[in-house]
Formats: C-alpha cells, sequence, structure tokens
C-alpha cells in the first residue's frame, strides 16, 4: 500500500483480555517499529525489527507484550492480560533503511487500545 | 540513557509573531528528526537535519541543528493558524521523542 496501515484502529478491551495490533509498513520498508504513545505525550519506543529480526525490544514494558514480524513484512503487537495501565495509541512506524542511524519514519494512523 | 527536552511544552502565540522551539538532548547524535502531530492523528516527518550545522526550511518552518550542543531548534517565521499542532523532535538511535510542544496559534 501507499502508506503504513494499522488495524484495528479502535479496540476495546475488559481487563486480562489479550488483544493483538497489526501493522503492514509501506512495502520493501526494512525497518519497524512499535510505540506507545499515552495522552499527551511522545510516543514511547518499544520495539524495532529489521526484517524478521527483532534487533530491539528494550522497550516493551513487560512480558505481557509481545512482537512478531515473522515474514519481515507484516508485524503483530500482542498484549496479553491487558491491564488499564495499557491503554494508550499504539503506533507503528517503518524506514527503508536500517541500523542505528535509521531513516525518516512513515507512521501509521495508531491502534487506540482502551482496556475497561 | 538518551534524554530528549523540549521546551517550552506549551506555547500560544499570536498570528504573524515569530518564535523559536528547543531541543536538547543528552548523548550524542548526528543527526535529528522533526514532526508535527495533529489532535487524533498520527506523526508527520517535517525535517530530517542530517550533519552538524544543517539549516532546512519549509514555508514559515525552519530547524536546525548544532550537534556539539546537542540542540536542535525549531523557528516559526509569521505564525499563522494552520500551524497549530504539536511538534516532536527526536535524535537518531531507535528515535527516541521528546515530551512534544503543543502550539496553538491564536486569530
Amino acid at each position: 500500500g501507499a502508506g503504513v496501515s494499522q488495524s484495528p484502529r479502535y479496540k476495546v478491551a475488559k481487563r486480562g483480555q489479550d488483544v493483538a495490533l497489526r501493522c503492514d509498513p509501506i512495502s520493501g520498508h526494512v525497518s519497524l517499529f512499535w510505540y506507545q504513545q499515552a495522552l499527551g505525550q511522545g510516543p514511547e519506543f518499544l520495539t524495532y525489527f529489521q526484517n524478521e529480526a527483532q534487533l530491539d525490544k528494550s522497550g516493551l514494558p513487560s512480558d505481557r507484550f509481545f512482537a512478531e514480524r515473522p515474514e519481515g513484512s507484516v508485524s503483530t503487537l500482542k498484549i496479553q492480560r491487558t491491564q488499564q495501565e495499557d491503554s494508550a495509541v499504539y503506533l507503528c512506524a517503518s524506514s527503508s533503511t536500517s541500523g542505528a542511524n535509521t531513516g525518516e519514519l512513515f507512521f501509521g494512523e495508531g491502534s487506540r487500545l482502551t482496556v475497561l | 540513557e538518551l534524554k530528549v527536552e523540549q521546551n517550552p511544552l506549551f506555547l500560544s502565540m499570536q498570528e504573524g509573531k515569530n518564535y523559536t522551539i528547543y531541543c536538547n538532548y543528552s548523548t550524542t547524535s548526528d543527526r535529528l528528526y522533526w514532526y508535527r502531530q495533529d489532535p487524533g492523528k498520527s506523526l508527520e516527518s517535517l525535517f530530517v537535519l542530517l550533519s552538524n550545522g544543517a539549516v532546512k526550511q519549509e514555508g514559515r518552518l525552519m530547524a536546525s541543528l548544532d550537534t556539539k550542543a546537542r540542540l536542535s531548534t525549531l523557528h516559526i517565521t509569521a505564525a499563522v493558524h494552520d500551524l497549530s499542532a504539536t511538534y516532536f523532535c527526536a535524535p537518531s538511535q531507535k528515535l527516541v521523542f521528546g515530551q512534544g510542544t503543543r502550539l496553538t496559534i491564536n486569530p
């Protein structure tokens, strides 16, 4: 597609439910990032993929968070046993370059998760 | 650990005025990115500054980078209402973002 696509755009979950958020990056983009953005805050890094390899997951807040990108394109962020503090917008971004000095990021519209 | 500080965090200006947003960061980075975010929307790339002394301009916005001072500035000239948004800076290396500067431009 022309841009980064995320689904669902909105998700309401009951506390304790598992959720899965999908990201379809720009075709051919090597790098893929997940960020968590709380209301009124800047995006906070969660994890980074270079192709199918998850090179950095230092930002994942707990072992309830898990991300994968098995074929180096679409990525899924899974949150198990959701808690109220998980409520946020989850942003996916992709870049055509890789490595520590990554290039300009192209962001999706985000998935807004509300945990009741 | 890379820390990024923006100031001011909130800025209310009148149309036609000039102002500067500052972005300081704590560890070496040879490039810096500025993004814009409208309410309820995602982030849009504004500038990519790739070297010390880099200056880029787009319309009423101009960004500069001083890697030695670990400082970037975003200057707004003759502000117009359409520039109301939140602006984020992010040095490279996982693109750690600042807290954002929420800019409101009043008629």
